[in-house]
């Protein structure tokens, strides 16, 4: 298995465009979660789906987020519009949820830059 | 919902010495406890895991050890090496309903293998 694929592994884009990250989880995996690392906020989930449907998007910070699961091997997130503020690496992570849980397996991760 | 911190944020140890990392939670429904090191520049990877049944679990120079009266989880590496530097996140899970499909990961903690 090929692991989490995410793409872009690096994007630079100006305040105000839109962003759209990416993420292949491990086949058989049914949860997928996509986290934003910073070094002020450490790891922050952002949304986590279980079955291609979303359970909790709390974390998403504002309404220029938003996030996809169109079906059991793929997801996007979503910026629109991007602000410098923004600028982090985006993990996206997969795992196995059934009455057990199971560690996450992490994808190379995202850098986006907003200038 | 849950609530996990993370000592100390830095550690620097001499290459052989051993490396303690603590961390505490608040949810008592919390019952899966992994661990990931993170590498300067790369994903962060699960390197060992514990379930709240379980005290003690260890492999090889890792081992991890479960106290959930007190809500604390400790990662103990013996017999440091400088491939062992990077970040070290701990991080709470519950098993079912839609908090548990939650991983709340700590702040991380920046281990030096001084050789």
């Amino acid at each position: 298995d090929a692991g989490v694929i995410q793409s872009p592994r690096h994007e630079v884009t100006e305040m105000g465009q839109e962003v759209t990250l990416r993420c292949k989880p491990i086949s058989g995996h049914n949860s997928l979660f996509w986290y934003r690392q910073t070094m002020m906020r450490g790891l922050e989930l952002l949304i986590y789906f279980n079955n291609n449907v979303p359970i909790d998007d709390s974390g998403m910070p504002e309404d220029r987020f938003s996030a996809k699961m169109p079906n059991a091997s793929f997801s996007t997130l979503k910026i629109q519009p991007s602000e410098p503020r923004d600028s982090a690496v985006y993990f996206c992570a997969s795992s196995l949820r059934t009455g057990v849980v199971y560690g996450y397996t992490f994808g190379s991760g995202t850098r986006l830059t907003v200038v | 919902g849950e609530n996990v911190e993370q000592h100390p944020s830095t550690l620097s140890v001499q290459e052989g010495d051993s490396a303690v990392i603590k961390c505490t939670y608040s949810d008592s429904a919390s019952n899966y406890f992994p661990w990931y090191k993170q590498e300067l520049g790369k994903r962060p990877q699960l390197i060992i895991d514990i379930r709240s049944n379980v005290g003690e679990k260890k492999d090889q120079r890792i081992a991890v050890t479960l106290n959930k009266t007190a809500k604390h989880f400790s990662l103990h590496i013996t017999e440091t090496q400088p491939e062992d530097s990077a970040v070290y996140f701990c991080a709470a899970s519950g098993a079912g309903g839609s908090e548990g499909f939650k991983t709340i990961f700590g702040a991380g903690t920046r281990l030096f293998v001084k050789a």
